[in-house]
């Protein structure tokens, strides 16, 4: 079973900052939390990966507590086209456990 | 840089039968992993194999098995096919067995659809 809670669904305006919380309170030491995203009918994309220390690239930012035990992925200015499901994952192996995601609608 | 390839696209079976789907990792990868993805759910881990060896597995039954050849490329075949095996197949390839911090490149997937 997932590790993770999301909301189910979210909203964002164009070009502001989509902020994408997950619980994740039964993280072990040794787990990563990934963040993956997949628009219709497309296999899933990676977005960023994180332990303890805050990422960030050039799709999005990734804050993880101090606990660890839950995470926000920031997209710092959304488009139409980052309208996908996105999956909150947390794994210390090659087997990752996807939930059912947030599914992101930016909204013109 | 070709990423992860999957064949065939579309597939359409009826129950009872039997079905390869193909994948060939990106270039530099060594493991592959096979994920069904049902509608409107997310992705389930099927298993992974390296080496040429299945080294995990998800909860599916012996129905699906899958081989890696030397060239790191793989195959699912599920066997004796049922309804519920109509998804999204996706295969996803990475370097190495090391602890997750390496991340998996996803295939476009294969849809097979059980008549």
């Amino acid at each position: 079973d997932a590790k993770t809670t999301q909301p189910t669904s979210m909203d964002c305006a164009e070009g502001r900052a989509a902020n994408l919380p997950c619980n994740h309170s039964t993280i072990s030491g040794n787990e990563y939390v990934y963040w993956y995203r997949q628009i219709h009918s497309q296999g899933p994309q990676y977005i960023i990966h994180g332990l303890k220390n805050n990422e960030t690239n050039e799709m999005a930012s990734l804050i993880i507590t101090e606990d660890r035990k839950s995470s926000t992925l920031i997209l710092p200015h959304a488009t139409l086209r980052d309208t996908a499901v996105y999956y909150c994952i947390v794994r210390a192996n090659n087997d990752m456990r996807f939930g059912a995601g947030t599914r992101l609608t930016v909204k013109p | 840089d070709a990423g992860v390839t999957q064949s065939p696209t579309h597939l359409i079976k009826t129950r009872g039968q039997q079905v390869t789907l193909r994948c060939s990792p990106k270039s530099g990868h060594d493991t592959v992993s096979w994920y069904q993805q049902a509608l409107g759910q997310g992705p389930q881990f099927i298993f992974q194999y390296y080496e040429e060896e299945e080294r995990q597995r998800g909860n599916f039954p012996d129905r699906f098995s899958g081989h890696q050849f030397p060239n790191y490329s793989s195959e699912l075949n599920v066997n004796a096919l049922l309804l519920g095996d109509s998804a999204l197949y996706l295969c996803a390839s990475s370097w190495g067995l090391v602890a997750g911090y390496n991340e998996q490149f996803f295939g476009p997937g294969t849809r097979l659809t059980v008549l």
